[in-house]
């Protein structure tokens, strides 16, 4: 089966310390994105990529990191500089960039910092 | 900027009630236009989409129409069933520049049936 798969689906860390979040898609797609999903808030895009070795920040990519050296790979690292690290972490791909394009999400992974 | 807006849940229903969500939108151009659904829990599903101007999405039985001359795009469903609670976010496609393809989503409206 073709998807998205993220993990773990909950993580805890202690303040200070840094985390990496997994996305590894099977789709064939160019496009991989990250988002931050906050309660009551709709999604918002922490960085973005076209194609390997290439990304770009979203809306709000202070304190995180990515990397894309494999088509179907796309992790996140929550770093320390992350003031309010603490939300439900969405992974999303596209055929391509493109308006006309949906996106595919995964199932989320919840970071909880204490 | 673009931008979406909803309207503000949560919304609760009676099971085979009448659903309307409304979506408004702010873009210049032509952004397709797509609705998600979140089940507790869970990632968004893709639930339906527009393309252009006049374009109806269905699916499931729920459908929304584009329209540009009141930059909306309303999900409906004559009956809803107690299994359609869930979260719903209305989305728009980014047109400009480097940041074609992104998604902009308005906040979301729970929906809760009730048998």
């Amino acid at each position: 089966d073709g998807g998205i798969t993220q993990s773990p689906k909950y993580l805890f860390r202690k303040e200070g310390q840094n985390v990496t979040l997994s996305c590894e898609q099977n789709l064939n797609h160019d496009a991989m994105y990250w988002y931050r999903q906050d309660p009551g808030q709709g999604l918002r895009l922490i960085y973005y990529s076209q194609i390997v070795n290439d990304f770009q920040k979203g809306d709000i990519a202070e304190g995180y990191s990515v990397s894309r050296e494999k088509k179907e790979s796309f992790p996140l690292t929550v770093t320390s500089a992350q003031k309010n690290p603490t939300a439900f972490y969405l992974c999303a791909s596209s055929i391509a960039r493109q308006s006309s394009y949906e996106q595919y999400f995964g199932p989320g992974t919840r970071l909880t910092v204490t | 900027g673009n931008s979406v807006t909803q309207m503000e849940g949560p919304v609760t229903l009676s099971e085979e009630a009448f659903l309307t969500i409304n979506c408004t939108y702010t873009a210049t151009g032509y952004p397709s236009l797509f609705w998600y659904v979140q089940y507790p829990g869970e990632g968004l599903q893709l639930l339906l989409k527009a393309t252009k101007a006049d374009d109806k999405g269905s699916n499931k039985g729920f459908e929304a129409t584009y329209r540009k001359e009141t930059t909306s795009f309303h999900l409906e469903k004559g009956s809803v069933q107690v299994s359609d609670s869930a979260v719903y976010f209305c989305a728009l496609s980014d047109l400009s520049g480097g940041s074609q393809g992104n998604l902009i989503f308005g906040k979301g409206t729970k929906l809760s049936v009730k048998p």
